[in-house]
């Protein structure tokens, strides 16, 4: 069992603001994914990373892949309230797909 | 492309009932698989599919079984639901263990 440990839990912040959220584990990730996940709704992909230090940016959010692969990042500068979600990360070992417990992330206007 | 759809979205259930969870996908994904997501869990694997007749176990298997008849539908059943079991199921779907795409959710509540 793979387990994937997300920092912070929770995050609450005022628009405009940078953050950073992590995804660590003490085993290899295969791969990793960042979901994010509004109320009600499933999970939706954000990216996936794969190389040890590989940098990914999707707009304002910036995702670094640790040089081991052990870690990852994400960083979203100048967060809106159209950020606000649950933020997961996620390897997938053998034909399983290890989920993260999330960072509950809500930008106050 | 309707993507992956679940059904019921809402459910109450006596402890004791047996229900089934619908999940269809028109992606011709290979890999489907059913989570049940809690509060301060995360989300946690139930049951897997890699291809049609193909069905494997999950980290949280018990009380649930799965049959994959054909590549699109991969239906949850629960045999004889308990409180444990009241939680958010989500089914997801895809191509050679890439992105996974999410239905919306089916709510159960077991009383």
């Amino acid at each position: 069992t793979q387990l994937l440990e997300q920092s912070p839990q929770f995050l609450s912040i005022q628009e405009g603001e940078n953050l950073t959220v992590y995804c660590n584990s003490s085993s290899v990730f295969s791969s990793l994914q960042w979901y994010r996940q509004e109320p009600g709704e499933g999970p939706v992909l954000l990216v996936t990373v794969v190389t040890g230090g590989e940098v990914k940016k999707l707009k304002r959010l910036t995702f670094q892949f640790g040089d081991a692969r052990k870690d990852s990042s994400l960083h979203i500068t100048a967060a809106q309230p159209g950020d606000t979600g649950l933020y997961l990360c996620a390897d997938n070992t053998g034909n399983q797909f290890y989920f993260g417990t999330g960072t509950s992330l809500t930008v106050i206007p | 492309n309707a993507g992956v759809t679940q059904t019921p979205k809402f459910q109450v259930l006596k402890t004791g009932q047996s229900m089934t969870l619908q999940c269809a996908q028109d992606m011709n994904h290979e890999y489907m698989s059913w989570y049940r997501q809690d509060p301060g869990m995360g989300l946690r694997l139930i049951h897997y599919s890699v291809g049609a007749g193909i069905t494997d176990q999950g980290e949280v298997p018990n009380g649930y079984n799965v049959s994959r008849s054909t590549t699109e539908d991969f239906p949850l059943r629960l045999l004889s639901a308990a409180p444990s079991q009241t939680s958010v199921y989500f089914c997801a779907s895809s191509a050679h263990l890439g992105a996974q795409y999410f239905g919306p959710g089916t709510r159960l509540l077991v009383l």
